[in-house]
This record gives structure tokens, sequence and C-alpha cells, in this order.
């Protein structure tokens, strides 16, 4: 069964700052790692991801994750925040093996103060 | 490429009453999802489609809901005799299927039964 935690619910950080989500999965395989972005009442944005290769992947917005095998996690990080990163993420988890059906982690409620 | 369309937007019926979504996947992507998202938590994987073929519907989709995908373009989702339970963002995503390929998201399709 496949599986993601995220188990931050909500991040408050000022703006300019760094900012990190946690992110630990569960995969029989070699797992396909994602992380979207969601503004209020909207769809999922892909962020960036990671099928294979270097494990250090940079997605858009200045985004970037860090896959580590041995830990079973796929970290978000941005090195400064903007106002604009206020937003609701989500790690997910899939692969070819299950034809690339997504499992989502709860999300990450992330709050920028000025 | 206009991206993933659903429509409608928002959808506020009575319960018991029927309800239909449409999601246009951008084109010539052969595989289209659906998926579930409830105030709080990620979204939950409903069904799938390979083309026209209906590959796998998950335990979450009861006998009440059918979705369709006529001539592998299209796709649409019903819910018969709505439940309040029933509220929420229902996504579609479209990919091209094929090894290393991302799902797209539409902007979702909010349903509240009152």
């Amino acid at each position: 069964a496949q599986s993601v935690t995220q188990p931050d619910i909500h991040i408050t950080v000022s703006e300019g700052a760094s900012l990190e989500l946690r992110c630990n999965y569960s995969y029989g395989a070699t797992p396909y790692l994602f992380w979207y972005v969601q503004s209020p009442g909207q769809g999922l944005q892909l962020l960036l991801k990671y099928f294979s290769g270097d494990t250090l992947v940079q997605g858009i917005k200045g985004f970037e994750a860090e896959f580590k095998r041995s830990q079973s996690s796929f970290n978000l990080r941005k090195p400064s925040v903007h106002w604009s990163d206020a937003a609701e993420y989500f790690c997910a988890v899939g692969g070819p093996e299950n034809d690339y059906k997504l499992s989502f982690g709860a999300g990450t409620t992330v709050t920028v103060r000025a | 490429d206009t991206g993933v369309s659903q429509d409608p937007r928002h959808k506020i019926t009575k319960r018991g009453q029927n309800v239909t979504f449409r999601c246009d996947p951008i084109s010539e992507h052969n595989r289209l999802y659906w998926y579930r998202q409830t105030l709080g938590q990620g979204p939950e994987f409903l069904t799938y489609f390979q083309n026209e073929a209906q590959l796998e519907k998950s335990r979450l989709l009861s006998d009440r809901f059918s979705a369709e995908r006529p001539k592998g373009s299209f796709s649409t989702l019903e819910i018969q005799r709505t439940e309040q339970g029933d509220s929420a963002m229902y996504l579609c995503a479209s990919s091209q299927g094929g090894v290393d390929t991302e799902a797209f998201f539409g902007q979702g399709t909010r349903l509240t039964v009152v």
C-alpha cells in the first residue's frame, strides 16, 4: 500500500525567511514523488517532481526538494518565502506499478506574515 | 494547450438530486483521473480511464457514482441521489500515460449538497 504523511498541519513563516515542509512516504517500489500547491478554491499546480536521477530537484517559484530513500522522505524547501507563497501544499506518491494513481498527504497550510 | 478544464466550477444541489460534472483533459492525453477532496484533506483517488476504458474504481466510489469517457475525450462524473457527505471538491487530472509523465489537474468542481 502507498501512503504519504505530512507531519505539519500548519506552518507560519515570516516573509523572507526560509521554509521547509516535511513529507514521508510509503511505497513498495521506486517512488515517483510530487509536490503540488493549492490556493483557496483552486486546483492543484505541480511545483516539482522526482522520478529518478539527481535526488535534489528544482521546481517552479524557487522551490526545491530532496529525495532521501533511507529516510523515505521528500522534503520541500524554499530559501526565501514571498507573501504569495501562502497556500496549501500537498506531497504525493505514485508510480508505474499502479498506473500513476497518486496518494496524497493531508497537506500543510503555509501562512506568511509580513 | 488550454489545460484541464472542469465544468461547472461550483454546484449547489439539494439532497437527493442528481448532478453531473464534466472534465475536458489536455488534448491527446490518454489517461484521465478523478479525485475527491474534502475539507482539510488531500485528494483521494476515485477512478481513472485509459482512453475510453475505465480501468479502476476506488471503493470510495459507491453505486451512486458513475463515470464515463466516451470516445476517449472528455469525461463525465455523475452522482445520483446526492447526500450531504458527497459535498467535496471533485478534481480531474490528465496525463499522457507512458513512462515518467505527470498529471495535470483542473480547477475542480466544488459540490455543496444542502
